[in-house]
């Protein structure tokens, strides 16, 4: 299973763009990226999932590169309840690795 | 409502005192797995079952067993809790490999 590298945190303000790039040099030709986002003690609930180029759903976007070797997940005018911590991960074959994430703190 | 449900959400127990820590899902998913998240270690694997009657060791298996006899229950067992295994626990399931996770509310143990 491919190892994931991401910023351990990130910092925003209300109404920003945010972009949190993961990378991920090991990927498998068959594996997908996905995010996931955790609030504290709560259970991790998936953003969003893609294969390559462009994935957009109504919470996020996820661009990633001819190569696969990185991904970005961009959350548009984020609210401070968009602070969270957030998980890339790369294929599954059953088995979630969850590395240690970004956590992003927003700011009013 | 698709949904993950665990019990207890909440447990504090001794040392050696067997307990089991339920898990089912409504949404006819193939695969579940265990997470126990610890401070400064993040979400950890514990098992995974692929389906009914087949299930695998995650990264942090010592000290758990798991059994999948029906495709909707996976129940996490632990025959002789010790406090290293104080942890929030956390129960999952996807539809197929590379699907959706859906999470359970996540069950606090405190193992005196």
């Amino acid at each position: 299973l491919a190892k994931t590298t991401q910023p351990i945190s990130m910092d925003s303000y209300e109404g920003q763009e945010v972009n949190i790039t993961c990378s991920h040099n090991n990927i498998a030709t068959n594996d997908y990226i996905t995010w996931y986002q955790q609030f504290p003690s709560q259970g991790p609930r998936f953003i969003i999932q893609g294969y390559k180029t462009k994935v957009t759903n109504e919470v996020a976007s996820l661009f990633i590169p001819a190569d696969r070797k990185s991904s970005t997940l961009s959350l548009p005018r984020v609210s401070l309840s968009d602070t969270a911590v957030y998980y890339c991960l790369v294929g599954t074959e059953g088995k979630l690795i969850f590395g240690q994430g970004t956590e992003l703190s927003v700011k009013p | 409502e698709a949904q993950v449900t665990q019990n207890p959400r909440y447990l504090i127990t001794v040392t050696g005192k067997k307990l089991t820590v339920t898990c089912s899902q409504n949404m006819n998913h193939e695969y579940m797995s265990w997470y126990r998240q610890d401070p400064g270690l993040g979400l950890r694997q514990i098992y995974y079952s692929m389906n009914v009657e087949v299930t695998d060791k995650g990264d942090v298996p010592e000290g758990y067993k798991v059994s999948r006899k029906e495709k909707r229950n996976f129940p996490l067992i632990l025959e002789s809790p010790s406090p290293n295994q104080t942890s929030l626990y956390f129960c999952a399931s996807s539809a197929f490999r590379d699907s959706e996770a859906f999470f359970g509310q996540g069950t606090r143990l405190t193992v005196v």
